[in-house]
């Protein structure tokens, strides 16, 4: 059974990095991208970034592109996102998701909120 | 960069149907999936490739692509089907999300 477990929720001062782990089970990890998608109190889903773990291939939204860096680790089956520069639009639940049949993000992991405040 | 448009909002009488609209130009060249979302919970896939059901999902929800506009469908809508519902597609190796639409079961 997939999962994926996600670290905890943190307070950052605003112009900090916060770095979010993401580790997988329950299925082969470099055969499937894994995605990093966040949600701002009450807001939709906005899409971060995606990486493939058998390369390290990543692709960045414009929008965050240069402030957001994901990496793998293979041999622990756990993604990272890291975030620079924090503001406190950068408030929010920031899941990762596992890509799945379709090309769709089939499996999420449970979020970690990430709090911006000075 | 790609846009999808759906409404803020969905409301269905207990038991009767719920049609949720995805709006992109030339959507029906993509495939379409969805999300559904409940309160303080991750999103869960419902549909996927236009009108797949995943394993678990029950037979209530449909999904259709043609033109410039996707439909996820409710059918027989209950309590439980309240939530956010966010239509997704891939484009230029990224993914967009729709701006997600609410839906209450009255």
């Amino acid at each position: 059974q997939v999962h994926l477990v996600q670290s905890g929720a943190e307070v950052k001062k605003p112009g900090a990095s916060v770095n979010v782990s993401c580790k997988a089970s329950g299925y082969i990890f470099i055969n499937f991208a894994m995605h990093w998608v966040r949600q701002a109190p009450g807001q939709r889903l906005e899409w971060l970034a995606w990486i493939n773990p058998l390369n390290g291939n990543t692709k960045y939204s414009q929008k965050f592109q240069g402030r957001v860096t994901i990496t793998s680790d293979t041999s622990a089956s756990t993604a990272y996102m890291e975030l620079s520069s924090l503001r406190s639009e950068d408030t929010a639940l920031y899941f990762c998701a596992k890509a799945d049949v379709g090309a769709t993000l089939g499996y999420w992991g449970q979020g970690t909120l990430i709090t911006v405040s000075s | 960069s790609y846009e999808l448009t759906q409404p803020l909002s969905v409301s269905v009488a207990l038991g009767q149907t719920a049609r949720i609209t995805c709006g992109g130009n030339n959507l029906e060249t993509k495939n379409v999936h969805w999300y559904q979302q409940k309160p303080g919970q991750a999103p869960l896939l419902v549909i996927y490739r236009d009108s797949h059901r995943p394993s678990g999902i029950p037979e209530g929800f449909s999904g259709s692509n043609s033109g410039n506009t996707a439909t996820l469908t409710i059918s027989r809508a209950q309590a439980g089907d309240e939530g956010d519902y966010y239509c997704q597609v891939w484009d230029s190796s990224t993914v967009v999300f729709g701006g997600g639409t609410k839906v209450t079961v009255l």
